[in-house]
């Protein structure tokens, strides 16, 4: 089993829609958690932490449940630059381990 | 300022040839960390250091090794290249060791024909 699952979509969706992503990690001893942006053949790119309270951050807000082992991303009004792939990430002392990734495109 | 560095930027090499790649971190941090992304998949760990110590390895053979310089600076050498290890390698930086968010160059696309 994977360490981290995500669904890979790809995700389309109309500008100005909501989209939530959601991913579950196997490690319940992981310490933190993130999401990272990744475009096309481009380098991963921190888009937030995730902490247990839920956090917000402009558009995009994400939140942690430790005991479903599960965390989540939304955006709020989609804007075509948020096309990407977007990976969900655990930390477990040193190491970052990696969802594949879910595929978003936004349309016009 | 600037951010993680990454040369080169594109490599191809033939199987069973050697090849060195190099990453600077952002300045002031001392952690670097190598991973693999092959295409269609989330980036793979391979190794981490932190003050010139290995203080984690990923699930690669031994052709794979690293090491870190005084100044942070790190390498990242695979021998015996298979056609296998054609990817994205990317180097990340972060402040110290552990559970850190990492910051990541723009990486090397290594090409073994």
């Amino acid at each position: 089993r994977k360490e981290v699952e995500q669904d890979p979509g790809p995700f389309n969706v109309p500008e100005g829609a909501t989209v939530a992503f959601n991913c579950t990690y196997s490690n319940s001893a992981s310490q933190s958690f993130f999401w990272y942006r990744q475009d096309c053949r481009k380098e991963p790119k921190l888009l937030m932490s995730v902490y247990s309270s839920g956090n917000e951050d402009g558009r995009f807000t994400a939140q942690l449940n430790r005991a479903s082992q599960y965390i989540s991303l939304l955006i709020r009004d989609s804007k075509l630059s948020d096309s990407a792939t977007y990976l969900c990430v655990v930390n477990d002392g040193y190491a970052l381990n990696f969802g594949k990734g879910t595929s978003l495109l936004v349309t016009p | 300022d600037a951010g993680v560095t990454q040369s080169p930027t594109h490599l191809i090499k033939t199987r069973g040839q050697h090849v060195t790649l190099r990453c600077s971190p952002i300045s002031g941090h001392k952690s670097v960390s190598w991973y693999q992304q092959v295409l269609g998949q989330g980036p793979q760990f391979i190794f981490q250091y932190y003050e010139k110590e290995e203080r984690g390895r990923g699930n690669f053979p031994d052709r794979f090794s690293a090491r870190q310089f005084p100044n942070y600076s790190s390498e990242l050498n695979v021998n015996a290249l298979l056609l296998g290890d054609s990817a994205l390698y990317l180097c990340a930086s972060s402040p110290g060791q552990g559970a850190h968010e990492q910051y990541f160059g723009p990486g090397t696309r290594l090409t073994v024909t």
